[in-house]
């Protein structure tokens, strides 16, 4: 069945440093694909998004990347600062109704 | 503009009981969903509607029902409760176009004893 599979599961970055993490899909008919911010005890926010048609999207210090032919997309944080300190969640859709999620990365940042 | 709403914040069961967790959005959305969010399993589907008076079951239905009556409203009824539904769950809504934006609601931390 459609699967994100989202590496790594812990990312621990000095303050300043960049930080990447990457989602891997399985449904080749995905078409747009949300990365999720998650404080601790708050509901998951969306943070940036990317729509089947482009390769990449950046909002300030956030970037996202699409290959759609390699079927993975990653998010990018520049200039990391102990408030990116949180669980980010990647997820597909396929242009049903349904997203699928990753199981989430764990990203602290070092002061 | 509330966006999506949530009650409880917080509920103890004991095995068995029933209850129901309430959510409601204002933003005149189609779709709606529930999801349980469970340590290092992510966010998992449970039951989602694209419109009122209709349901269909995600990756993790059993145990759960759910209705929808109206556009605002998507209550999840736990018909008896059981310790491996111990989990945090987060309603969401969005327009009915799946290249949307999904808007979550605050979510409901759930223990079961």
């Amino acid at each position: 069945g459609e699967n994100v599979e989202q590496h790594p599961s812990t990312l621990s970055v000095q303050e300043g440093d960049s930080a990447v993490i990457k989602c891997t899909y399985s449904d080749s008919a995905s078409n747009y694909f949300p990365w999720y911010k998650q404080e601790l005890g708050k509901r998951p926010q969306l943070i940036i998004d990317i729509r089947s048609n482009v390769g990449e999207k950046k909002d300030q210090r956030i970037a996202v990347t699409l290959n759609k032919t390699a079927k993975h997309f990653s998010l990018h944080i520049t200039e990391t600062q102990p408030e990116d300190s949180a669980v980010y969640f990647c997820a597909a859709s396929a242009g049903t109704y349904k997203y699928i999620f990753g199981t989430g990365t764990r990203l602290k940042v070092l002061a | 503009n509330a966006g999506v709403t949530q009650t409880p914040k917080f509920q103890v069961l004991k095995t068995g009981q029933s209850m129901t967790l309430q959510c409601a959005q204002d933003m005149n959305h189609e779709y709606m969903s529930w999801y349980r969010q469970d340590p290092g399993m992510g966010l998992r589907l449970i039951h989602y509607s694209v419109g009122a008076g209709i349901t269909d079951q995600g990756e993790v239905p059993n145990g759960y029902n759910v209705s929808r009556s109206t556009t605002e409203d998507f209550p999840l009824r736990l018909l008896s409760a059981a310790p491996s539904q111990t989990s945090v769950y987060f309603c969401a809504s969005r327009p009915q176009l799946a290249k949307e934006t999904q808007y979550f609601g605050p979510g409901t931390r759930l223990l079961v004893l």
